[in-house]
């Protein structure tokens, strides 16, 4: 079974630029999630889709993140424009449901520096 | 607000020697319990989950996490380390009836094995 998959491994960009990050979740997970995990913390919620749906987007900076599951598959997460403090990992995750035992399905991670 | 609180940032322990990571939630109602473990430039791979039932929980690569809601803890153990283990390690909770599965980290374990 594959994996969650996440593109690309690393970027770096200027601040005030955009960037964009893809995931593609394992087959037949409904539920997607995207994490910020900033050098020497744990893992931040960023944004819960359950399908095409937003759940819980409640810790996303609205002003520069945005992010969209279209067709309920896969799912892109932008930042525009970015700030010194978005240098972090963000880490996709999947899992078959919703409730709050399902085991989540971590992908790689993306690293993202900005200068 | 809830919070997951890992007491050490980082535990060096010899080759071969048994090792504990604590971790301790703030929950005024039930819980589910993870430990996840991250590599080097690698997603997080879950080790255990505790979600009901016995509080002794055994997971992968030999370790397990003992339940206490008493003390409101997670604590993992180990009773021998290879140098494969070394990584970092991160406890997570979620709450039933919580936000949908939203996991709650702490900030990391570094487990350095050492010969």
């Amino acid at each position: 079974e594959a994996g969650v998959a996440q593109s690309p491994r690393y970027k770096i960009i200027e601040k005030r630029q955009s960037v964009a990050f893809w995931c593609n979740p394992i087959s037949g997970h409904a539920t997607l999630y995207w994490y910020q995990q900033i050098l020497g913390q744990g893992p931040k919620l960023l944004i819960q889709f359950q399908n095409n749906g937003v759940v819980d987007d409640s810790q996303l900076p609205k002003d520069r993140f945005s992010a969209e599951r279209l067709k309920g598959v896969d799912s892109t997460l932008k930042i525009q424009p970015a700030k010194l403090e978005d240098s972090a990992v963000y880490l996709c995750a999947s899992s078959l449901g919703i409730a709050g035992g399902e085991q989540q399905y971590f992908g790689p991670g993306t690293r993202l520096t900005v200068t | 607000a809830q919070s997951v609180t890992q007491l050490d940032s980082q535990v060096p322990v010899f080759e071969e020697a048994p090792v504990e990571l604590r971790c301790n939630y703030s929950s005024s109602v039930s819980v589910y319990l993870f430990w996840y473990v991250q590599y080097p430039n690698q997603g997080l791979q879950l080790l255990l989950k505790y979600l009901s039932g016995s509080t002794l929980v055994k997971g992968i690569n030999g370790f397990e996490a003992e339940f206490n809601k008493s003390q409101t803890s997670f604590h993992l153990r180990k009773p021998s380390v290879h140098i494969s283990d070394t990584a970092e390690y991160f406890c997570a909770v979620t709450w039933y009836g919580g936000s949908q599965g939203n996991l709650i980290f702490g900030k990391g374990t570094k487990l350095s094995v050492k010969p």
